[in-house]
């Protein structure tokens, strides 16, 4: 059983367009994540929420908002994609409080075009 | 200033080599370190923690100084499959777990 599962695992897509990313967890935990890792290969935390509130928010541009339905889930919704939204989207869980239990999701590939 | 650095490499080293990778930070006040790796085109994964009294996991062994900012990895005996990018990671929070990478340094283990 895939402990953290990310749909899609590809995602192409043109300018302008809106797209979603899902993210599940099967470990119990209470936080989960959002990081982007960039064409650099840099990886950078982009949203927490733990049991569903909205924890952590890096100063990432409001056409991101991620939703979470439940502490299990937590989407990614990108508006008006650009060209430089092109990346991997890591999704990611771990106990509240316990950075050792980090578990990431394979990640999403969204290429804009 | 990033606030982790580490020498982005490639480093290429013979099998059965030993090598070694050194990151430092700024916040004075991280509170945990980890060394994840992660292999081509896949998530990364947690290597092993890093404590101040250093530890070790087999042919890895990590250290922590915490009056310097510094943490390191050595890894002995290396193998084939040991190639990979190595992130050096801080986590400066307690409670929401804010994970900060370093860039990566990047190991191919020469047969």
């Amino acid at each position: 059983d895939t402990a953290v599962s990310q749909t899609p695992k590809y995602l192409v897509t043109q300018m302008g367009n809106d797209k979603s990313i899902k993210c599940e967890q099967n470990l119990g935990h209470d936080t989960m994540y959002w990081y982007k890792q960039d064409s650099k290969k840099f990886l950078k935390i982009m949203f927490s929420y733990n049991n569903k509130e909205l924890i952590i928010n890096e100063t990432v541009p409001n056409r991101f908002s991620p939703k979470s339905p439940d502490k299990a889930h937590l989407n990614l919704h990108i508006n008006s994609l650009e060209l430089g939204d092109s990346a991997v989207y890591f999704c990611a869980s771990s106990p509240w409080g316990q950075a050792e239990g980090y578990t990431f999701g394979s990640g999403t590939r969204l290429t804009v075009v | 200033r990033k606030e982790v650095e580490q020498d982005p490499g490639p480093f290429n080293v013979p099998e059965g080599a030993t090598v070694a990778f050194n990151c430092t930070y700024s916040n004075s006040a991280s509170q945990s370190f980890f060394w994840y790796r992660q292999d081509c085109r896949k998530e990364p994964k947690l290597l092993m923690s890093v404590y101040s009294s250093g530890n070790e996991d087999g042919r890895f062994t990590a250290q922590l100084n915490r009056a310097s900012q510094y943490i390191s990895l050595l890894i002995r005996d290396s193998k084939l499959s040991d190639s990979a990018t190595y992130l050096c990671v801080v986590n400066k929070n307690f409670g929401n777990e804010k994970l900060t990478f370093g860039t990566g340094t990047r190991l191919t283990i020469i047969p």
